[in-house]
């Protein structure tokens, strides 16, 4: 069965400071993944997603990630981080042939100033 | 018109009420999906509806009833719930296994802002 982990349940970076959010998922074949983030009592947004080819995939809002399959991860980043990037960030793992995905536990994320 | 809307934005209900919940998108999408996110927890997987077929009822009680009149517009029929079902409950759209047509757009699910449900 699919799996994700994020093993940082919460985050505090400076503003302006560099941002990495880790994520790892276990699936026997190539896996679709995605990175979500949620404002509170909002839904979730998707700032990227990788399906195939360069494993350097850059998204919406300044966000990147970089898929390592030596390493079965996933992880997040960006340069610098501004205020209103403050919120809950998901990792997701889709699998071919349904359409579940399957959430990590989320990693909250504080700016401070 | 590229989102998914959700209505109400937030419900208050009693034990003994029916109430539902609407979710609407006009991307073309044919894959459509409920979530239950309870506080500082990810979303946990309901229902997906296929091609206007339930395809996953991820054994939810029966008490949530899902409804799929078309492709557009997903219902969510709530009658005899419980205190520990307040949630934000979540309303999703993808593109659809079939229309995919490979993994380019496959899985890529669009969330609507939520219902925060309170049930009293």
């Amino acid at each position: 069965a699919q799996s994700v982990t994020q093993p940082d349940i919460h985050i505090t970076v400076s503003e302006g400071a560099s941002l990495e959010l880790r994520c790892n998922y276990s699936y026997g074949a190539t896996p679709y993944l995605f990175w979500y983030v949620q404002s509170p009592g909002q839904g979730l947004q998707l700032l990227l997603k990788y399906f195939s080819g360069d494993t350097l995939v850059q998204g919406i809002k300044g966000f990147e990630a970089e898929f390592k399959r030596s390493q079965s991860s996933f992880n997040l980043r960006k340069p610098s981080v501004h205020w209103s990037d403050a919120a809950e960030y998901f990792c997701a793992v889709g699998n071919f042939g349904n359409e579940k995905l399957t959430f990590g536990t989320g990693t909250r994320l504080t700016i401070i100033p | 018109d590229t989102e998914v809307t959700q209505t109400p934005k937030h419900l208050v209900m009693g034990m003994t009420n029916k109430k539902s919940l609407k979710c609407e998108q006009h991307m073309g999408h044919r894959a459509m999906y409920w979530y239950k996110q309870k506080a500082k927890k990810p979303p946990e997987l309901m229902f997906v509806y296929s091609y206007e077929k339930l395809s996953i009822n991820e054994s939810v009680p029966s008490r949530f009833s899902p409804e799929c009149p078309n492709s557009s517009l997903l219902n969510l029929h709530l009658h005899a719930l419980q205190p520990e079902d307040s949630a934000l409950y979540l309303c999703a759209s993808s593109l659809g296994t079939l229309l995919a047509g490979g993994p380019t757009s496959y899985n890529e699910q669009f969330f609507g802002p939520g219902t925060r449900l309170t049930v009293l």
